[in-house]
């Protein structure tokens, strides 16, 4: 099925470990984004890609790094995690037109411990 | 920069029911989108219905409508004939036409519904 896919589902960290969400889709889209969601807070944007090559900082990039690798992936990397990094993360992508909503994938939720 | 509040944090409906969740938005741009996405248990994100600034007509999507008041910067989700399935998080999220600027998002509202 067409859309977003990220892995994984759920994962456990200690703190001052590191891992990398991975997001791909196969909608031929040019913009990707990484969002976490927290409690109270709504989705919040970490980065953000507008087309291969290219990456922006969103509201909330620190602890963060992210690789636009080709035009399918965009990769959210977690250096050396800590618990206020415990979150809910989104990857999402947007079709061509303005008013295109975004894909979102089923999320990660990731725990720091 | 540009914000979106959703001033309920949560609500309830009784089935069958009509209820209606609030939001509220700050810009200065005269062109840009409004959304509201539905998140159910099940963690998904489901674009449920979308309005352009520049349209006066409210979008409809079957139970979903909207009542679009630009001047008073406000978007607010009419739902009718509430089912038990409605009930989730909903969010209403804001994006400018121009370049990649990304969806704002408001906090959420979670909205119940009662049997």
């Amino acid at each position: 099925n067409a859309g977003v896919t990220q892995t994984p589902k759920f994962q456990v960290l200690k703190t001052g470990q590191s891992m990398t969400l991975q997001c791909a889709q196969d909608m031929n889209h040019n913009s990707m984004y990484w969002y976490r969601q927290d409690p109270g807070m709504g989705l919040r944007l970490i980065y953000y890609s507008a087309s291969e090559g290219t990456t922006d900082k969103g509201e909330v990039p620190n602890g963060y790094n992210v690789s636009r690798l080709n035009k399918r992936e965009f990769s959210l990397r977690l250096e050396s995690a800590a618990p206020s990094q415990t979150s809910v993360y989104f990857c999402a992508s947007r079709g061509p037109g303005g008013s295109y909503g975004y894909t979102f994938g089923s999320g990660t939720r990731l725990t720091v411990v | 920069a540009q914000t979106v509040t959703q001033s309920q944090p949560e609500m309830s409906v009784q089935e069958a029911e009509t209820v209606t969740l609030s939001c509220t938005y700050d810009t200065s741009e005269s062109d840009y989108y409004l959304f509201w996405y539905k998140q159910p248990p099940s963690r998904q994100m489901i674009l449920v219905i979308r309005q352009e600034a520049y349209k006066q007509q409210n979008a409809t999507e079957n139970r979903f409508s909207v009542n679009f008041q630009k001047a008073a910067k406000s978007f607010s989700l009419k739902i009718s004939d509430s089912q038990l399935g409605d009930a989730a998080m909903y969010f209403c999220a804001y994006r400018i036409p121009s370049g990649n600027t990304p969806l704002v998002f408001g906090k959420g509202t979670r909205l119940s519904v009662i049997a």
